[in-house]
């Protein structure tokens, strides 16, 4: 058990469908993050939350839509994606101001077809 | 820049033997330095940490790292693997007070020989 909870697992959707990924942590911190993970590739850092508020967007392209209602929730509103989209997707939680590493979910494994 | 270097991608051992994987990192400032496991399907689970003071760090599951600055290294060890160690093994550098931004290297994948 990690404390930081993904839904759902596993999510496989069509190029012109829109779906949701769902995180939630249960820690206290006050930074969420989304991280990409594609086979054979590093794990690229997507988004960042401090305190709800989005403070990095590393040149993701807009059918990734991150929505922070507060600091236990993080959202990943996709539409329109591509096959080359498909990875696993992850979240973490930190608390930052501390000396203290992020905490990962498990990860939604997402297929586009 | 700051980078983290996993020189292997693939690594078998038998189970039983001893284990090394190796980490190097080019960082301005301080170094805080991380070992994360990742099993297939799964999120990343944190093995260990080093922030300051000893430099040899113990973790979890029977792992240590030793931070080596004159060779910028934080290699991951453990004397006698086990089946269950078969994994996926990140390696990572980050600023303090900032999980945002840490940076991970490319991973090791270790396989484990019967």
């Amino acid at each position: 058990e990690t404390g930081v909870t993904q839904t759902p697992r596993h999510l496989v959707m069509g190029m012109t469908n829109k779906k949701s990924l769902k995180c939630e942590q249960h820690l206290g911190h006050n930074a969420m993050y989304w991280y990409k993970q594609s086979a054979k590739k590093p794990l690229e850092l997507m988004f960042v939350y401090n305190f709800k508020e989005q403070t990095e967007n590393n040149s993701v392209p807009s059918r990734f839509s991150p929505e922070c209602p507060n600091s236990s929730h993080l959202f990943l509103h996709l539409h329109t994606l591509q096959p080359e989209d498909s990875a696993l997707y992850l979240c973490a939680s930190s608390q930052e101001q501390s000396n203290t590493e992020a905490f990962f979910g498990q990860g939604t494994r997402l297929t586009v077809v | 820049a700051q980078s983290v270097t996993q020189p292997d991608i693939h690594i078998t051992v038998s189970e039983g033997a001893s284990l090394e994987l190796r980490c190097n990192y080019s960082y301005g400032a301080t170094p805080y330095l991380f070992w994360y496991v990742q099993s297939p399907g799964q999120g990343l689970q944190l093995l260990l940490k080093y922030f300051s003071g000893d430099t040899l760090v113990q973790g979890i599951k029977g792992f240590e790292a030793e931070f080596k600055r004159s060779q910028s290294s934080f290699n991951l060890r453990k004397p006698s693997v086990h089946w269950s160690d078969a994994a996926e093994y990140f390696c990572a550098v980050g600023a303090w007070s900032s999980a945002s931004k840490i940076i991970f290297g490319s991973g090791t994948r270790l396989s484990i020989r019967p």
